[in-house]
């Protein structure tokens, strides 16, 4: 069940460049897409949301861009740094029937910022 | 800033032994789930949890787990039977309202020999 999907696992990006995360979803009953930063030992962090009728969503260093035609969202953080380092979780919620919220994940991408 | 918090942060149990995870949920939030992660996998929705009853189950969540309020405060998942295969993190997630975003708890590992 693929509903999100990360197809990166893996992004190593200078310190001061921009990084973009990737994430395709295949339900068109997503209503609401979110980015989560984990660190190891620790829950995932809530970064930066965005609400499938608009199109950017943007909050100091991070912006979360949908394309809804294409089924997709992208991550952008500039500029970029060491303590961005982490997995990134981008995560949709089902607007559905009987649906109370749940959020569907995709795998992870691990962001390696070098100084 | 308020943060959800989990208990125990490890837990090791034996295969056949219930064990219980705790969580206590940011004091206005009214919405509670449970999701977990096995190692190398993606984060899995358990169960959602509104006004005293179960909202809505995965696959995942059989006869063998069980969600309460106890005391108005803990939110706590319960496995009766634990099996191998139940070795994963656990995560506590709450929100103010389903359309917001869930804030995550640190998580407990569960480790079933």
């Amino acid at each position: 069940d693929q509903q999100v999907k990360q197809n990166s696992p893996s992004l190593s990006v200078q310190e001061g460049r921009i990084s973009i995360l990737n994430c395709d979803y295949t339900n068109s009953m997503f209503d609401y897409f979110l980015w989560y930063k984990k660190y190891p030992a620790e829950g995932p962090t809530f970064l930066i949301s965005i609400s499938s009728i608009k199109d950017k969503n943007e909050d100091g260093r991070f912006t979360v861009f949908l394309n809804k035609s294409a089924k997709h969202l992208s991550l952008h953080i500039v500029p970029s740094q060491p303590g961005d380092s982490a997995v990134y979780f981008c995560a949709a919620r089902n607007a559905g029937g009987t649906s109370y919220g749940k959020l569907t994940f995709g795998q992870g991408t691990i962001l390696t910022v070098h100084p | 800033e308020p943060e959800v918090t989990q208990t125990p942060s490890h837990q090791v149990t034996q295969m056949g032994q219930e064990v219980i995870l705790r969580c206590v949920p940011i004091s206005n939030h009214l919405y509670f789930y449970w999701y977990r992660q096995i190692l190398g996998q993606k984060v899995e929705f358990l169960v959602s949890f509104y006004n005293n009853e179960i909202s809505e189950k995965s696959e995942i969540f059989d006869d063998q787990f069980s969600v309460e309020r106890p005391d108005g405060s803990n939110f706590t998942l319960k496995i009766r039977s634990t099996k191998l295969e139940d070795s994963a993190m656990y995560f506590c997630a709450t929100t103010h309202r389903s359309s917001y975003e869930q804030y995550f708890g640190p998580g407990t590992r569960l480790t079933v020999t």
